[in-house]
């Protein structure tokens, strides 16, 4: 089983609508929880992280924990063409180390 | 600007070559890392410096060699490269080595795209 799974997409959604991004991780020990934005040919960028159970709202982007079913997704609501992106899923292992996902390629159309 | 600036952002070089990647970061924090990005895969941690001292080597090929002289740089000395090591490396940086504190994100640099041929 890998370690992060994300759908590698593409994500098509329509301006405006929300858009939905998917994690699963497999060590329950895992303690915190990343989300980084990688536009085309730059560097990955930090955009959420979240350590409980819940959600985290930080303008247009809400991140959801569920620890018992070791899921993390990212919700982006009023979605814009600029969100066009690979949205990369980070978990810190139990013992500490960063372990990143695929990622997850978001179009969204005007 | 992101306050980790690599260097070259573009390079090729052939099998038996020896060159250096090099990472400086501005933002006065206390760790820094290696990773390799490749087509199709997920980012792959190669090396952990904290405060200097190498704190993680992912089972990393010797042909891939760390050096880092203080905080603030961070060198990747490559030779002997194979074609399969062409990718994105990236460097970045961290304030605490305890990635699971809410102060310590990772901060990348824009990476440098490697060819070997």
């Amino acid at each position: 089983q890998k370690e992060v799974e994300q759908n590698s997409g593409p994500l098509s959604v329509p301006e405006g609508a929300i858009a939905s991004l998917n994690c699963t991780y497999s060590d329950r020990g895992s303690q915190s929880f990343f989300w980084y934005r990688q536009y085309s040919g730059k560097s990955p960028e930090l955009i959420m992280f979240i350590y409980s159970n819940g959600d985290k709202e930080d303008g247009r982007f809400t991140a959801q924990l569920n620890k018992a079913s070791q899921y993390v997704s990212l919700l982006i609501r009023d979605s814009q063409p600029s969100d066009s992106a690979t949205y990369l899923c980070a978990v810190t292992r139990s013992q500490g180390n960063l372990i990143f996902g695929k990622g997850t390629k978001l179009s969204v159309k005007p | 600007e992101t306050g980790v600036t690599q260097t070259p952002r573009h390079l090729v070089m052939g099998m038996t070559n020896k060159k250096s990647l090099k990472c400086e970061q501005h933002l006065g924090h206390n760790a820094m890392y290696w990773y390799k990005q490749s087509a199709k895969k997920p980012l792959e941690l190669m090396f952990v410096y904290n405060f200097k001292e190498q704190t993680e080597n992912n089972s990393v090929p010797s042909r891939f060699s760390p050096e880092c002289p203080n905080s603030s740089h961070l060198f990747l000395h490559l030779h002997t490269l194979q074609p399969e090591d062409s990718a994105l490396y990236l460097c970045a940086s961290s304030q605490d080595p305890d990635r699971g504190r809410d102060n310590s994100p990772l901060h990348f640099g824009n990476g440098t795209r490697l060819t070997v041929t």
